[in-house]
């Protein structure tokens, strides 16, 4: 079954830790995308990459980190930085330059 | 990107045709008309794009004003799980960089028994 999956679909953070949000696609997709949606508010673009050993910051970076050692996984990872990370995390894919986005079913990371 | 500007919601009868309106004045020849909506806890699905002419699939049809400066997405028998919020978007495509998406707040849609 082809798609885009993410892991794990709620994820608990203690103060001062680093959690990694795991995102797999196996469509074969060049680029692949991490978006932040805060309650009743849009996206925000965080890290995206568009080939495989090469990634971009988006608007909201800092405190974030990423990785795209294979074509298919894009982790993110959301360090002791990031102050405020309680959020619904979606990584999208996309074929090529110009094609649709697709998205995974989102992580919600919570803060204890 | 062009803005684009939905209603806040709106209702309809189960199995009637949803029609959901979008605005986007502004827009670029070059930019196409993108639907998504999110189901609430979900990632946004995408549902149908185009840039000048109708396009229908198997989900919904688009149509688009001929000086495109408004689309309406038309779900032609609505079911109670197509309640959802749904974004209006425009997109230039093949831009180079991020090609990220803008989501505004989207419209709320409320499939009613």
């Amino acid at each position: 079954d082809g798609g885009i999956t993410q892991s794990p679909k709620y994820l608990f953070r203690k103060e001062g830790q680093n959690v990694t949000l795991s995102c797999e696609q196996n469509l074969n997709h060049d680029a692949m995308y991490w978006y932040r949606q805060d309650p009743g508010q849009g996206l925000r673009l965080i890290y995206y990459s568009q080939i495989v050993n090469d990634f971009q910051k988006g608007d909201i970076a800092e405190g974030y980190s990423v990785s795209r050692e294979k074509k298919e996984s894009f982790p993110l990872t959301v360090t002791s930085a990031q102050k405020n990370p309680t959020a619904f995390y979606l990584c999208a894919s996309r074929l090529r330059q110009g094609e649709t986005q697709y998205f995974g079913p989102g992580t919600r990371l919570l803060v204890l | 990107d062009a803005k684009t500007t939905q209603p806040t919601s709106m209702d309809c009868a189960e199995g009637r045709a949803a029609n959901l309106p979008c605005n986007h004045s502004t827009i670029s020849g070059n930019e196409y008309v993108y639907w998504y909506r999110q189901i609430h806890s979900q990632g946004p699905q995408y549902i149908i794009h185009g840039l000048k002419n109708n396009e229908t699939n198997e989900m919904a049809s688009l149509i688009i004003t001929e000086d495109r400066k408004s689309s309406t997405l038309i779900l032609p028998h609505a079911t109670l799980r197509d309640t959802a919020v749904y974004y209006c978007i425009v997109i230039r495509r093949n831009q180079g960089g991020s090609e990220k998406l803008v989501f505004g707040k989207g419209m709320k849609l409320t499939v009613n028994p």
